[in-house]
């Protein structure tokens, strides 16, 4: 069964564009993890946010943001103001209690053109 | 501070024959983690470790692929015999505890003709 829908294929913005990637998850235990990573065209994955499922404070790391809504499964993250270098593949991915393997979307693939 | 470290980053290699990847997880990190990235599948876990000692191996796809940590500084991943459809990209990640965030390394790219 899927566990991370990114239903969003292919986003395409213009530079200075906001854009919110989408995230949708599905589990049954209380106690779990969200992560947010990014693929550049280099093709490492870079860790950007994690979070538990009883915190659903959001988050603001400079011009990325992230709002976890526990009602809709969702951890959606917003990238304000893009710029070229923020043309990647990002992933969501979930871990859940005391099975911390990486379940991963299927990723968005962000283009910010100049 | 050395992230994970993985080798070769690049392998081409022919059908049948065996492949090892190597991976050397960031110092003090309890847990590693072997995935593999496909167009067709995406990313998927293979097998992971605690302390050295394989907890989840669901992910290994058939007997042909077999995965070590002999101490907790280094893990192979062995491919015997390869085969086409093994061609992908091949992760190695680790983390202090097992909830924490996974680090990768930079990922061995595999193709076997």
């Amino acid at each position: 069964a899927q566990k991370v829908t990114q239903a969003q294929t292919e986003i395409s913005v213009v530079e200075k564009e906001d854009v919110t990637l989408d995230c949708v998850y599905e589990t049954r235990d209380t106690t779990y993890y969200l992560f947010w990573y990014k693929q550049p065209p280099s093709g490492e994955l870079v860790f950007l946010i994690r979070r538990n499922s009883f915190d659903e404070q959001n988050e603001i790391s400079g011009r990325y943001s992230w709002n976890f809504q526990k009602s809709t499964s969702s951890f959606n993250f917003t990238i304000t103001a893009s710029q070229v270098v923020d043309s990647a593949v990002y992933f969501c991915a979930l871990s859940e209690a005391e099975d911390y393997k990486l379940s991963f979307g299927a990723g968005t693939t962000v283009t910010v053109r100049a | 501070d050395a992230g994970v470290i993985q080798s070769p980053r690049h392998e081409v290699t022919e059908m049948g024959q065996e492949v090892t990847l190597r991976c050397k997880p960031i110092s003090g990190h309890d847990y590693l983690f072997w995935y593999r990235q496909t167009m067709m599948r995406g990313l998927e876990l293979l097998i992971y470790f605690n302390n050295n000692v394989p907890i989840d191996d669901s992910g290994m796809p058939e007997d042909r692929f077999s995965a070590k940590m002999p101490n907790a500084s280094f893990s192979t991943l062995k491919i015997q015999p390869s085969e086409p459809r093994d061609s992908a990209v091949y992760f190695c990640a680790s983390s202090l505890e097992g909830a924490n965030e996974q680090f990768f390394g930079p990922g061995t790219r595999l193709t076997v003709l």
